[in-house]
């Protein structure tokens, strides 16, 4: 059964940093994309990073968090990683793992709400 | 990346069909068979319900459909349920190993 769990420190204050880990089981790992999603409470869906098979060789940010958040994986451990910096009231939002098969979003986590406040 | 345009709400009664536009541009709904949509329930995470523009993954009921034309993608649900009501969303991608959803659809069965 494919699993992909989020987890990490859910309260920051704004500026703060965090780092989100995403743990998949019930698949061969090395063969998947990742992406990270995030929903803020009460709104849609938005799209904000990517990792391809090869790691660092194909990655991408969307605008709203490039410079501030990385994205990694560390396939030893079938885990996926973002690092969330210069964090700001605006990305309190339930984060979701999300691996990736040919573009298209399989599975998702149950998600992580982190909550940026003071 | 500006996100996709879907209505914010639609309601249907049960047995009826419903259809979900999802606009986008040249640059991604326009460009790439890679439209999928996902439902998502209170409380619950994204389920993939269509992929690539029209398939429909295993365990979707047929009720589901979806199709494309130049900039727009569309889902429609026939023989509405009440375990359909939920928000959608649609996704595109959108280049360079970038996506971008809809601002979601609230399907209410009446």
């Amino acid at each position: 059964e494919v699993q992909l769990v989020e987890s990490g420190e859910r309260l920051v204050q704004p500026g703060g940093s965090l780092r989100l880990s995403c743990a998949a089981s019930g698949f061969t790992f090395t063969r998947f994309s990742f992406n990270w999603v995030r929903q803020a409470p009460g709104k849609g869906l938005e799209w904000l990073s990517y990792i391809g098979e090869g790691g660092s060789s194909n990655i991408q940010y969307a605008d709203s968090v490039k410079g501030r958040f990385t994205i990694s994986r560390d396939n030893a451990r079938n885990s996926v990683y973002l690092q969330m910096n210069s964090l700001r009231a605006e990305d309190t939002a339930i984060y979701y793992c999300v691996r990736d098969f040919n573009w298209v979003f399989d599975y998702w986590g149950q998600g992580i709400l982190v909550t940026v406040s003071s | 990346q500006s996100a996709l345009t879907q209505p914010r709400s639609v309601s249907e009664s049960p047995g009826q069909s419903v259809t979900i536009s999802c606009t986008g541009t040249s640059s991604d709904v326009g460009s790439y068979n890679y439209v999928s949509w996902y439902q998502q329930h209170p409380g619950k995470a994204p389920k993939l319900m269509i992929y690539d523009v029209t398939e429909r993954p295993s365990g979707v009921p047929d009720r589901f459909s979806a199709s494309k034309s130049g900039n727009t993608a569309s889902l429609t649900i026939s023989g509405l349920q009440a375990e359909d009501e939920a928000d959608y969303y649609c996704c595109s991608y959108a280049g360079r190993y970038s996506w971008v959803f809809g601002g979601g659809t609230k399907l209410t069965v009446l």
